[in-house]
């Protein structure tokens, strides 16, 4: 059982530099994540795909794109890396539907750390 | 003000000890919540989950929930080294059609033998 799986788990960018994170999870699930996570700060929404084919601003947008490839893939992608950006990524997803408790739970990957120098 | 707010600790107990984590929440919408749990280099896990107000217990663990009070708290009886992590709350309602969740910035947690 993968769960979500993240690749890669470690990058080191210059600035500048542009990369693209890829996220895949296995579980049929409709609802996809991503979020960065740094000291003092706790998880940050940078964007999330509801559904297929749709995807909407989160908390912290700024600098990323990204893209629903398919059901499965969820992809983050930095255009111009800056030092500011240096964190650690997690995508995550959640079921949908009518059960309230699988829609409200998100299964995360391990991680991608991040520094842009 | 933060929607969530969380003592990020550091907090150090002996083992066996009673560990009581908390957070308080300034948002009346927030209708579910959670406890997750992150191993240092890992990605964060769900331990518990509630919806009302009042008790939810599982093994050594208890999910207490006080909605008059915006207040929510993990209990861990009898703590074990293997439970030295990062605990962050969370929080949901819907917004939309989409379930909008908030997380605390975590307490991490260190349980000495």
């Amino acid at each position: 059982n993968a769960g979500v799986t993240q690749t890669p788990k470690f990058q080191v960018l210059k600035t500048g530099q542009s990369m693209t994170l890829q996220c895949a999870q296995d579980m049929n699930h409709n609802s996809m994540y991503w979020y960065r996570q740094d000291p003092g700060m706790g998880l940050r929404l940078i964007y999330y795909s509801a559904s297929e084919g749709t995807t909407d601003k989160g908390e912290v947008p700024n600098g990323y794109n990204v893209s629903r490839l398919n059901k499965r893939e969820f992809s983050l992608r930095l255009e111009s890396a800056a030092p500011s950006q240096t964190s650690v990524y997690f995508c995550a997803s959640s079921a949908s539907g009518q059960a309230v408790v699988a829609k409200n739970i998100q299964y995360f990957g391990a991680g991608t750390r991040l520094s842009v120098l | 003000q933060k929607e969530v707010e969380q003592d990020p600790g550091p907090l150090s107990v002996p083992e066996g000890a009673i560990v009581s984590l908390n957070c308080t929440y300034s948002n009346s919408a927030f209708q579910y919540f959670m406890w997750y749990r992150q191993y240092s280099r890992k990605g964060p896990e769900l331990l518990m989950y509630t919806y009302s107000s009042g008790n939810k217990e599982d093994g050594r663990f208890t999910a207490q929930v006080d909605k008059s009070s915006k207040y929510i708290s993990l209990f861990i009886r009898d703590s074990q080294p293997s439970d030295s992590a990062t605990y962050l709350c969370a929080m949901t309602y819907s917004s939309g059609g989409y379930q909008k969740v908030t997380f605390g910035i975590g307490t991490k947690l260190q349980v000495i033998p």
